[in-house]
C-alpha cells in the first residue's frame, strides 16, 4: 500500500515561504503516477494547488501559479512544495496524493493520500 | 472557467438510499471522480472514471454521469457513510465541487 506523509512548519507569518515535504513510501515517485498537492481551509472545501509528473513536468493551479513550485527529488522518494509570500488565505490543511494521469481520455485523479498537515499563517 | 456545482448538504435515513449530484456543464464529456472525507481525515477516493469502484469500497456505492449532471449514489446508507462528498474532474486544471455533507438521520 503507498503511504504518504508530508512534513513542515506549522506556523509562518505573512509574506514568508511556505515550504512541505511528502515523503513516499512503498511506490517510486519516477515510476509511472505523478504526485501532487491539494489543500483545504479550515471549514472550507478541497483546492488543487499543483502536481508533478515522473519525468517532472509540472502544473499548477493557474490562482497560484506565481507563487508556487513543486519539485521532486528521487533519490529520497520525496516531493516538495513551495509556495512564496504567504497570507492568511493561504492558511489550510496541505494533503499531497498520488496523481493518477491519463493525458489522452483527460482523467486525472487522486488514488492515494497523506494524512495532511495544518499551516497556519498568522502575524 | 468550468465550474462543478455540488447541493451543500444531503439527509437520509440510515437504509435508505443517498444520491449527491454534481452538476456542470456537458459534464457527460468529463470523468467525473469521487472523495469521501470523514471529519478530520484525509479524502479518499470511493469512485473513479465516472463508475468504478477502487479495491475496497462497498458495491453500495455506484456512479452514474448523464447530460449536465453527474451523481454519487450510495444504497443502503449507514451511520459510518456520513461524511464530505467531493466530485473532481479536469478542464485545464483539476477542479473539485464544493463538497455536499452527507447527514444520516
Amino acid at each position: 500500500q503507498v503511504h504518504l506523509q508530508e512534513s513542515g512548519p506549522g506556523l509562518l507569518k505573512p509574506s514568508e515561504t511556505l515550504s512541505l515535504t511528502c515523503s513516499v513510501s512503498n511506490y517510486s515517485i519516477s515510476s509511472d503516477y505523478s504526485w501532487g498537492w491539494v489543500r483545504q481551509p479550515p471549514g472550507k472545501g478541497l483546492d488543487w494547488v499543483g502536481s508533478i509528473s515522473p519525468s517532472g513536468d509540472t502544473f499548477y493551479n493557474p490562482s497560484l501559479q506565481r507563487r508556487v513550485t513543486i519539485s521532486a527529488d528521487t533519490a529520497k522518494n520525496q516531493f516538495s512544495l513551495r509556495l512564496t509570500s504567504v497570507t492568511a488565505a493561504d492558511s489550510a490543511v496541505y494533503y499531497c496524493a498520488r496523481l493518477r494521469v491519463v493525458v489522452k481520455t483527460a482523467n486525472y485523479y487522486f488514488d492515494f493520500w497523506g494524512q495532511g498537515a495544518l499551516v497556519t499563517v498568522s502575524s | 472557467s468550468y465550474v462543478v456545482t455540488q447541493p451543500p448538504s444531503v439527509s437520509v435515513a440510515p437504509g435508505k438510499t443517498a444520491r449527491i449530484t454534481c452538476d456542470g456543464d456537458n459534464i457527460v464529456t468529463k470523468s467525473v471522480h469521487w472523495y469521501q472525507q470523514k471529519p478530520g481525515q484525509a479524502p479518499v477516493l470511493v469512485i473513479y472514471y465516472d463508475y468504478e469502484r477502487p479495491s475496497g469500497i462497498p458495491e453500495r456505492f455506484s456512479g452514474s454521469n448523464s447530460g449536465n449532471t453527474a451523481t454519487l449514489t450510495i444504497t443502503r446508507v449507514e451511520a459510518g457513510d456520513e461524511a464530505d462528498y467531493y466530485c473532481q474532474v479536469w478542464d485545464s486544471k483539476l477542479i473539485f465541487g464544493g463538497g455536499t455533507r452527507l447527514t444520516v438521520l
